[in-house]
């Protein structure tokens, strides 16, 4: 059975400032992986995806994620934060067939300051 | 458009009631879910029906049933409201299970 870990519970960073969101995963074969983002009172909106191919993944609103196998991880990054990215963002991981819905971690909230 | 829809978006009620959520989905996806999400932005699965047929059934008390009538709709009823239950309710959908899933704006039920 697959499963996802988000070890930072809060990050707070600065306005402006990069952003590293961590994921790690625990899957026999080859993960399907997600991060979606959930604004305050909003439901989870679907950030970016990977199922295979080129490791290093673009998505919405200006978010990048590098798949890593050899550290079973799936980190999310953002170059500049803006005040409108505080939110509560989700890894996932899904597996490839088979009746088994996707895992989500526990999530990460982050805060951004002025 | 909205792709998952849910009503209502508010549910507030007393101890002992019975009541029902909505879901509908327009993006033709043969799989449906329901979540509970606690306080701490905790998600857990409730249920999954895959072309109408229930796939997952997670330790839930049995005064949760869903229903799917159709592949686009799922409805949740829940019987002898407790405290408990008090959280924000997500539907989602995907083509398949194990897919990337697409969440609905959520219910949020208060018991009082």
């Amino acid at each position: 059975a697959q499963s996802v870990t988000q070890p930072d519970i809060h990050i707070t960073v600065s306005e402006g400032a990069s952003l590293e969101l961590r994921c790690n995963y625990s899957y026999g074969a080859t993960p399907y992986l997600f991060w979606y983002v959930q604004s305050p009172g909003q439901g989870l909106q679907l950030l970016l995806k990977y199922f295979s191919g080129d490791t290093l993944v673009q998505g919405i609103k200006g978010f990048e994620a590098e798949f890593k196998r050899s550290q079973s991880s799936f980190n999310l990054r953002k170059p500049s934060v803006h005040w409108s990215d505080a939110a509560e963002y989700f890894c996932a991981v899904g597996a490839g067939s088979g009746n088994t819905p996707l895992v989500f971690g526990k999530g990460t909230r982050l805060s951004v300051i002025a | 458009d909205t792709a998952v829809s849910q009503t209502p978006k508010y549910l507030v009620t007393q101890m002992g009631n019975d009541k029902s959520i909505k879901c509908e989905q327009n993006l033709g996806h043969d799989t449906m879910y329901w979540y509970k999400q606690d306080s701490k932005k905790f998600l857990k699965i409730m249920f999954s029906y895959n072309n109408k047929e229930l796939i997952i059934n997670e330790t839930v008390p049995n005064r949760f049933s869903p229903k799917s009538p159709d592949k686009a709709h799922l409805n949740l009823h829940i019987n002898s409201l407790e405290l408990g239950d008090s959280a924000v309710y997500f539907c989602a959908s995907s083509y398949r299970p194990g897919a990337e899933q697409y969440f609905g704006p959520g219910t949020r039920l208060t018991v009082t």
